[in-house]
């Protein structure tokens, strides 16, 4: 069985101060796992993934993860955030040999001016 | 990736009515999926849409309410039967490309009144 767990709904920074968003998984085989990112009023767009290989993920727009298997992570950050990466972002997890992901419950940046 | 349309992208409905989504991919894929996601909260799959089968669905979506076709691999629809307000929700549709990652539509926002 697989499960998501995504740390603070709801999450503000200021514009350039460091963005942290805290994903942690379950999974009874080698995962795989996603960022996605959801504009308002969009789809989702994949930020970035971890399969096999290099434990820390670079992204798009900045974003990077470290998948920790000790610590069962995969927390998401940028350096410095920008007024654009205010949207919703989603955890996601998948297994070796399945296609179906279980998501987290999302986390709603704010950036602060 | 893939290039993703979703007819309509937007619409008002009244309770008792259908709508049926369409999803269109620009290459052919085999894995697609379709997924509702309940205002402020995450992404749930409905089913897996199998190309010249019977959709596979997940615990809690049954096929009358929610009949799914897959004519060909680059074409899919969604049906939401005899809908309801708690029916209200985007519906996403989703393809695998790649080996493990998926890749959404921008979504249908459904309102039902």
């Amino acid at each position: 069985a697989q499960s998501v767990t995504q740390l603070g709904s709801h999450v503000s920074v200021s514009e350039g101060a460091l963005v942290l968003l805290r994903c942690n998984y379950s999974s009874s085989v080698p995962p795989y796992l996603f960022w996605y990112v959801q504009y308002p009023n969009q789809g989702l767009q994949l930020l970035l993934k971890y399969t096999t290989g290099a434990t820390l993920v670079k992204g798009i727009n900045g974003f990077e993860a470290e998948f920790k298997k000790s610590e069962t992570s995969f927390h998401l950050t940028k350096p410095s955030a920008h007024m654009s990466d205010a949207a919703e972002y989603f955890c996601a997890v998948s297994g070796t040999g399945t296609y179906k992901y279980i998501f987290g419950t999302g986390t709603r940046l704010k950036v602060l001016a | 990736s893939a290039v993703i349309s979703q007819k309509p992208s937007r619409d008002i409905c009244q309770r008792g009515t259908s709508l049926t989504i369409q999803c269109q991919v620009d290459s052919q894929v085999t894995m697609m999926f379709w997924y509702r996601q309940q205002p402020g909260q995450s992404l749930t799959l409905i089913a897996t849409a199998n190309q010249g089968s019977e959709a596979t669905y997940e615990s809690g979506f049954v096929i009358d309410k929610f009949p799914i076709s897959r004519p060909n691999l680059t074409f899919s629809t969604l049906t939401v039967s005899n809908m309801s307000p708690e029916d209200s929700s985007i519906y996403l549709c989703s393809v695998v490309v790649g080996g493990e990652t998926q890749y959404f539509g921008p979504g249908t926002r459904l309102l039902v009144l």
